[in-house]
């Protein structure tokens, strides 16, 4: 079956540090693979995906940065954070061109404090 | 462009009772339509979804959700709620592009008091 990870569940980072959260899915090959934030508990707003090794598509710009090293690999990046990052981060992953119902599945989330 | 609306941002229903959670769609095309549900400090978990067929989608944990065309509409419904249903639920619709994106709904907090 298949299960997906991410670490670190939490973290708290001071203004102006870098930033690496990862996901990794296990069960699967080629996943489509996705990066959320979510603020307050509400909304999501997709910030990454990936149909591929190296392919990352941009839904909103800002000083995030997302990488593909691997088949089962998402991570999420930044160089300097800033307070506005602060937020729920979710990463997601669908079978290989929709080899299903195009259902996402979630991983557990990290919550991510700027101070 | 697809899009999701979820016109009430809290339910609130005694236990026992029926609900329902609104959703209403736009897109251009047959749509592909998801309910989710988060519970606090946790990942998004799928319970249901309508591709094609039947109108009336059984999902996880007794769920149920009602396509309707005519209203583009796909609201979430459960016979007898729970206290443990409370919790942030999501509708969204699949995004026709190369990334197989959903587009979420803002939420509805579901609220069941005993």
């Amino acid at each position: 079956s298949q299960t997906i990870h991410q670490w670190p569940a939490t973290l708290v980072q001071p203004v102006g540090s870098p930033l690496s959260l990862e996901c990794t899915v296990e069960g699967t090959s080629n996943p489509n693979l996705y990066w959320y934030r979510q603020a307050a508990g509400r909304g999501l707003q997709l910030l990454f995906y990936s149909v591929g090794i190296g392919q990352i598509s941009s839904e909103v710009p800002q000083n995030l940065s997302a990488s593909r090293p691997q088949d089962r690999q998402f991570i999420l990046s930044s160089k300097k954070l800033l307070l506005s990052d602060s937020g729920f981060y979710l990463c997601a992953w669908i079978p290989w061109a929709g080899k299903g119902g195009y259902e996402q599945y979630f991983g557990p989330g990290t919550r991510l404090t700027v101070t | 462009a697809q899009s999701v609306a979820q016109p009430e941002d809290q339910v609130n229903v005694a236990e026992g009772n029926p609900l329902t959670v609104k959703c209403t769609y736009s897109v251009s095309g047959n749509p592909y339509l998801f309910w989710y549900v988060q519970y606090p400090n946790r990942g998004l978990q799928f319970l249901l979804k309508y591709i094609t067929g039947d109108n009336l989608v059984k999902g996880s944990y007794g769920f149920e959700a009602e396509f309707n065309k005519s209203q583009t509409s796909f609201h979430l419904k459960k016979p007898s709620a729970l206290v443990s249903d409370s919790a942030l639920y999501f509708c969204a619709v699949r995004v026709y592009n190369a990334g197989n994106m959903l587009t979420f709904g803002g939420g509805t907090r579901l609220m069941v008091k005993p």
